[in-house]
């Protein structure tokens, strides 16, 4: 069974830039939602993909978009990089239908905006 | 969603019992207790979840009293391989199934 990666490990941007993250989900996972962990903090929820439509959204700004694709894997796309946007970015796939919807991390992008 | 509130760190030693108590007083009905752990530069991890009374898996034990206020997340004789942070959420059972992780507990285990 694969787990859940992440690609890429760590990435570099300036300010202003736009960047994509990706996610390749658990084998039969079909449900992917998204993290933002800044240093010191939990993960707070960024949006949720299902069957290739965004299922629930945290309160992130619409530069935050991602897709998904027929075969679950997923992008996170951020347009204007702010400062701010420096942290760990974490996918996470679970079932839907699982009762106790356990949701599986990959080990996240560290992401850092100069 | 339940707000919850644990303590920002704890220490222990090796072979240990460590117990961290977490607080949900406005817990809904349909929410489970889930706990999960971090290790730096990692994702956070699956560890229990459990609605009522006791849940027990190979890794932990779940404590969770009568009136759902509270719960005790219990590591039997932990090792320096438990430095961690942990997390415990409300998670609502219906709806959006995001998760809402608080600021968690921070665990170092010493030799």
């Amino acid at each position: 069974e694969t787990g859940v990666t992440q690609s890429p490990t760590h990435l570099i941007k300036t300010r202003g830039q736009q960047v994509t993250l990706r996610c390749s989900s658990q084998s039969g996972h079909n449900t992917v939602s998204w993290y933002q962990q800044a240093l010191g903090q939990g993960p707070q929820f960024i949006f949720q993909y299902y069957r290739e439509e965004e299922n629930g959204r945290g309160n992130f700004p619409p530069r935050f978009s991602g897709l998904q694709f027929p075969n679950y894997s997923s992008e996170l796309n951020v347009n204007a990089l702010e400062l701010d946007d420096s942290a760990l970015y974490l996918c996470a796939s679970s079932l839907a239908g699982d009762p106790t919807d356990t949701q599986y991390f990959g080990p996240g992008t560290r992401l850092t905006v100069l | 969603l339940a707000k919850t509130t644990q303590p920002i760190s704890m220490d222990s030693y090796e072979g240990q019992e460590v117990n961290i108590t977490c607080s949900h007083n406005n817990i809904a009905t349909n929410d489970y207790i889930t706990w999960y752990q971090q290790f730096p530069s990692q994702g956070p991890r699956f560890i229990i979840q459990g609605y009522k009374t006791k849940v027990t898996n190979e890794v932990a034990s779940l404590f969770i009293p009568a009136d759902r206020k509270s719960s005790t997340l219990s590591l039997p004789r932990v090792s320096l391989s438990d430095t961690a942070v942990y997390y415990c959420l409300a998670r609502q059972d219906t709806g959006r199934r995001a998760l809402t992780f608080g600021s968690g507990t921070r665990l170092q285990v010493q030799p």
